[in-house]
């Protein structure tokens, strides 16, 4: 099974339409990231928490909120949704980790979810 | 958090070595270097992380010279399956560090 898994994995929904997108992690990491990928813009962070009490705004959370309901789950939602926040959404979590290892806040991603908004 | 400029995009042929390049001028003492690998419709994959010198895996090196201001990922003999978009990124040693990519680098590997 998947450690970072999104549903769903596709959506198409409609101007003005309340969408959440949700996301499962069995690493048990504390750190839970949700990034917004736009064709030649890379990614772009929406909002980022790095434990169940903190949730912090990225550089891109106008038009987003979040939920991170337990050390598990982070869930993003589009109150109304428009038609420029269609894009291919990316959910990663992450663990400071050791810097002596290599791999210091390496950040593991989700398959994303590639929503269209009509 | 260090920002990080690097090429669009490069091509380059099955079997060659390929060597992509990041600035960081205004790297912090506490950053490290970190690149990832993103191909089409997936989510981005750890490839290589340091902090100075030279740091080799099984996938690539990452060289860092002594002002830290710019780094080198090599990928010897690459495949047609490099093929994929390379983000350099800047990862500071704290608390604080939400990791920011940028648009990256799309590699091109032709036959």
């Amino acid at each position: 099974d998947a450690d970072v898994t999104q549903t769903p994995r596709n959506r198409i929904t409609k101007t003005g339409k309340r969408i959440m997108l949700e996301c499962s992690q069995t690493k048990g990491h504390d750190r839970m990231y949700w990034y917004r990928q736009d064709p030649g813009l890379g990614l772009r962070l929406i909002y980022y928490s790095f434990d169940v009490k903190d949730i912090n705004k990225g550089e891109i959370s106008d038009g987003y909120s979040v939920s991170r309901q337990a050390q598990a789950k982070f869930s993003l939602s589009l109150e109304s949704a428009i038609p420029n926040q269609t894009a291919l959404y990316f959910c990663a979590t992450s663990e400071p980790g050791l810097a002596e290892t290599g791999s210091y806040n390496e950040q593991f991603f989700g398959p994303g979810t590639r929503l269209t908004v009509l | 958090l260090a920002k990080t400029t690097q090429p669009i995009s490069m091509d380059s042929y099955e079997g060659q070595e390929v060597n992509i390049t990041c600035s960081h001028n205004n790297i912090a003492t506490n950053d490290y270097i970190t690149w990832y690998q993103q191909f089409p419709s997936q989510g981005p994959r750890f490839i290589i992380q340091g902090y100075k010198t030279k740091v080799t895996n099984e996938v690539a090196s990452l060289f860092i010279p002594a002002d830290r201001k710019s780094s080198t990922l090599s990928l010897p003999r690459v495949s047609l399956s490099d093929t994929a978009v390379y983000y350099c990124l800047g990862s500071r040693g704290n608390r604080d560090d939400k990791i920011i990519f940028g648009k990256g680098t799309r590699l091109h590997i032709l036959p």
